[in-house]
């Protein structure tokens, strides 16, 4: 069958670390993958797209890695900051027909 | 600044009603999406409209009906509310192959 995992353990981190969440995914072979932001009782936002080709892509302090051979996806936010805690999710197209399937989520705790 | 909103962001209704969740986005996107979100189920896609009346079923289409009559506007119906409908309800929309953008979302309680 076909998945999207994420951690269900939230991750706590100290300010100043690197935060890193995994998207792993079977019986897919997604053209890209997305990640969103996801504040408690707020609609999830749109973070960072990384296309098949791509190896890596980076926003600011956001990184993202794309290895299809593994079938999994890095996401990296580089010296955390309290106001990054949130549920990330991780987000892919398995069809190709503009239809988004998505992980539960993995929340990360920016600890002071 | 890009916009999706819904209709109410806290809605209270009886079991056997009928809803009505709106949802309006202000980009020109020719797609919309309504899902719900539980606790430890996720996102989960209800329908999906890639053009003025045109509409496919998400993954639990089941006990809801959309209406596309105008670009921006997407509507998501309960024609007969129940108890195991309370969820967050969520409506995004985009461009093809683009990202989402999500609106505040609705959290319905059917009791």
């Amino acid at each position: 069958s076909q998945k999207i995992e994420q951690n269900s353990e939230a991750l706590n981190i100290q300010e100043g670390k690197t935060a890193t969440l995994t998207c792993n995914y079977t019986n897919y072979s997604p053209a890209y993958l997305q990640w969103y932001r996801q504040d408690p009782g707020r609609g999830p936002v749109f973070l960072l797209l990384i296309r098949e080709n791509e190896k890596e892509k980076r926003k600011e302090r956001l990184k993202v890695t794309f290895d299809t051979t593994l079938k999994q996806s890095l996401f990296h936010i580089t010296a955390s900051q309290p106001a990054d805690s949130a549920t990330y999710l991780c987000a892919l197209d398995p069809r190709g027909n503009n239809r988004l399937a998505f992980g539960k989520g993995n929340q990360v705790v920016v600890i002071p | 600044d890009v916009k999706v909103t819904q209709s109410s962001r806290y809605l209270v209704k009886r079991t056997g009603e009928k809803v009505f969740l709106e949802c309006v986005q202000d980009m020109d996107h020719e797609n919309m999406f309504w899902y719900r979100q539980d606790p430890g189920l996720g996102l989960r896609l209800i329908y999906f409209s890639y053009d003025v009346k045109m509409k496919e079923k998400g993954d639990i289409p089941e006990g809801y009906s959309v209406s596309r009559e105008k670009k921006e506007r997407f509507s998501l119906i309960l024609e007969s509310a129940s108890t195991n409908q309370t969820s967050m309800y969520l409506c995004a929309s985009n461009a093809q192959f683009y990202e989402q953008y999500f609106g505040p979302g609705t959290r319905l309680t059917v009791t």
